[in-house]
């Protein structure tokens, strides 16, 4: 069956530290792959999006990589601020099936100390 | 990128009623999409809605508990029907055109005692 997983439910980092996450994916092919940010009682931001294609894409102090082979995203925020805090979902939107609908991970919830 | 007004934002409902989200787009799509997101979860897709044609339902998701109505291209309602606490979540609404990022509205915290 088709699993998104991201491999930490909370991370715990100093600020100016960079970020890590990571996002694996299994019985997928996707067409691109979806970063997104969630803050306690709103509904989730979109962040940045990278193509099967691409192997990276940065956005200010985001920055997103995409294996393929590895079947693995990795969303790295540098320098970061306690404003930062947050949870962050990967998301996945399958390729060739007609379906435009993301599949989300479970988030990493990111506490950045000040 | 457009804009989603949800409502409401919020509802404490007595087991057994039924509560209509609305959602409003500030322009035309094709697709709407309708999430929950259960306590401490991710989300999950409950049905894709388009206008003129019957929603889509994921596995586990049936229309008599969950009718949505589509009836132009910038608006949709999810009604969660003869509730329990079990249904107690957050629900989105949310829109998107595939290769770009999806809209999310903020979401309708639903408690039902």
């Amino acid at each position: 069956s088709q699993k998104i997983e991201q491999n930490s439910e909370a991370l715990n980092i100093q600020e100016g530290k960079t970020a890590t996450l990571t996002c694996n994916y299994t019985n997928y092919s996707p067409a691109y792959l979806q970063w997104y940010r969630q803050d306690p009682g709103r509904g989730p931001v979109f962040l940045l999006l990278i193509r099967e294609n691409e192997k990276e894409k940065r956005k200010e102090r985001l920055k997103v990589t995409f294996d393929t082979t590895l079947k693995q995203s990795l969303f790295h925020i540098t320098a970061s601020q306690p404003a930062d805090s947050a949870t962050y979902l990967c998301a996945l939107a399958a390729m060739g099936t007609g379906r435009r609908a993301l599949t989300f991970g479970s988030g990493t919830r990111l506490q950045v100390q000040p | 990128s457009a804009v989603i007004s949800q409502k409401p934002s919020r509802d404490i409902c007595q087991r057994g009623t039924s509560l209509t989200i609305q959602c409003q787009v500030d322009s035309q799509v094709t697709m709407m999409f309708w999430y929950r997101q259960q306590p401490g979860q991710s989300l999950t897709l409950i049905a894709t809605a388009n206008q003129g044609s019957e929603a889509t339902y994921e596995s586990g998701f049936v229309i008599d508990k969950f009718p949505i109505s589509r009836p132009n291209l910038t608006f949709s309602t999810l009604t969660v029907s003869n509730m329990s606490p079990e249904d107690s979540s957050i629900y989105l609404c949310s829109v998107g055109t595939g290769n770009h990022g999806y809209t999310f509205g903020s979401g309708t915290r639903l408690t039902v005692v």
